[in-house]
Formats: C-alpha cells, structure tokens, sequence
C-alpha cells in the first residue's frame, strides 16, 4: 500500500519569508513518480512538477526548488520569497500502478495549507 | 491545453436522490479517474476507467458507480445520496504519468 504523509497542516509566513513544505511518502515499488499540486481558492488543482524515482537531482524552477531524497523518502518543496499568491493548499502525491496493472493511481497526502501574509 | 470539464461547480441535492456528476476531456486520454476531496484527507480515489465501459473500484467507491460509455465522458453516479456524500469532487484524466484535473464540484447533499 501507498502513502503519503504531509505532516504541516497550516502553515503562516510573513511575505518574503522563505518556506518549506514537507513530505514524505511509503511505497514497495521501485519505481513511481512523486507530484506537487497547489490548489488555490478557485479550487483547480494546478499541476507543479513531477519527478520519477530513479532521477534524484534536486530542480528549480523560479522562486520554487524541490528537494527530492529517496534515502528518507522525502520530496520537500521550497517556496523562496513567498508572495501572497502563493496561499494556496499544497498537495504531494505519490503514483504506482495499481493492482491490476491497468493504470497508475496517485495517492494524495492531506494537504498543507499555505497562508501568506502580507 | 488539456481541457477536463465538468458539469457544474456547485450542487445541492437531497437524501435518496439520484446524482449524476458528468466529466468530459478533450485530449483523448484513456485513463479518468474520480476522486472526492475531504479536508484532513486529501484526495481519495473513487473509481477510475482506463477504457470505455472498463472500470475500476478506487479506494472509496461504496455507494458509488461510474459510467464510461464514450472515450470522453466519465460519469459518476450516486444511487441513493446520503449526508455523507457531501464533499467536493474532482475529475482527472491521464496522459504519460500526468493527471489533468477538472475544476471540481462541489457536492452538498441535504
């Protein structure tokens, strides 16, 4: 079985402040895919980045960098000089093939509630 | 851009009701999956498809059915809305390891 664990339920900063975002995640398989999605208000599920297993460079991309460390099964997410845009919900997930081997399944974690101050 | 739609944004229903909750893309993609978003728990996966009329049960799918009748549509169903079906819904559809999703509907059921 698959899980993924964000163990920040809320988090507030102060804008410019830089944030992490953890996550880690449980799988037998060898190989999957790891995800970050941010969910703002409107409620749309905005896709952020994918990383697969086997490929454990760390990436950036503008004010966002992810931290992808198979040693702790973790795929943490790094907000740099946070905006006010950024309140968002952000979810990892984790995608195995299912069972039956038909198609890939993401597991989600709960969800950390991004909250930026002005 | 991949385009995944669904038929309403907002619904109130009432207990014993028949729901329909109706998701199109535009992609031609094979998978579609359905999931029902609880806050503290994330997205749950309700039943997927990864052909028309194939279908499979997700983590979640008691109380649920789904319907794949054309590549494009994917419908869930509920036979009986209960209180406990409150919640908002989302519609993804994959290509290549990515799910593209729908902007969600959110379900209040009386």
């Amino acid at each position: 079985a698959q899980k993924v664990t964000q163990a920040q339920t809320e988090i507030s900063v102060v804008e410019k402040e830089d944030v992490t975002l953890d996550c880690v995640y449980e799988t037998r398989d060898t190989t999957y895919y790891l995800f970050w999605y941010k969910q703002p208000p409107s409620g749309e599920l905005v896709f952020l980045i994918r990383r697969n297993s086997f490929d454990e460079q760390n990436e950036i991309s503008g004010r966002y960098s992810w931290n992808f460390q198979k040693s702790t099964s973790s795929f943490n997410f790094t907000i740099t000089a946070s905006q006010v845009v950024d309140s968002a919900v952000y979810f990892c997930a984790l995608s195995v093939y299912l069972s039956s081997g038909s198609a890939r399944q993401l597991t989600f974690g709960s969800g950390t509630q991004l909250t930026v101050l002005p | 851009d991949v385009k995944v739609t669904q038929s309403s944004r907002y619904l109130v229903k009432r207990t014993g009701e028949k729901v329909f909750l109706e998701c199109v893309q535009d992609m031609d993609h094979e998978n579609m999956f359905w999931y029902r978003q609880d806050p503290g728990l994330g997205l749950r996966l309700i039943y997927f498809s990864y052909d028309v009329k194939m279908k499979e049960k997700g983590d979640i799918p008691e109380g649920y059915s789904v319907s794949r009748e054309k590549k494009e549509r994917f419908s869930l169903i509920l036979e009986s809305a209960s209180t406990n079906q409150t919640s908002m819904y989302l519609c993804a559809s994959s290509f290549r390891n990515e799910q593209f999703f729908g902007p969600g509907t959110r379900l209040t059921v009386l």
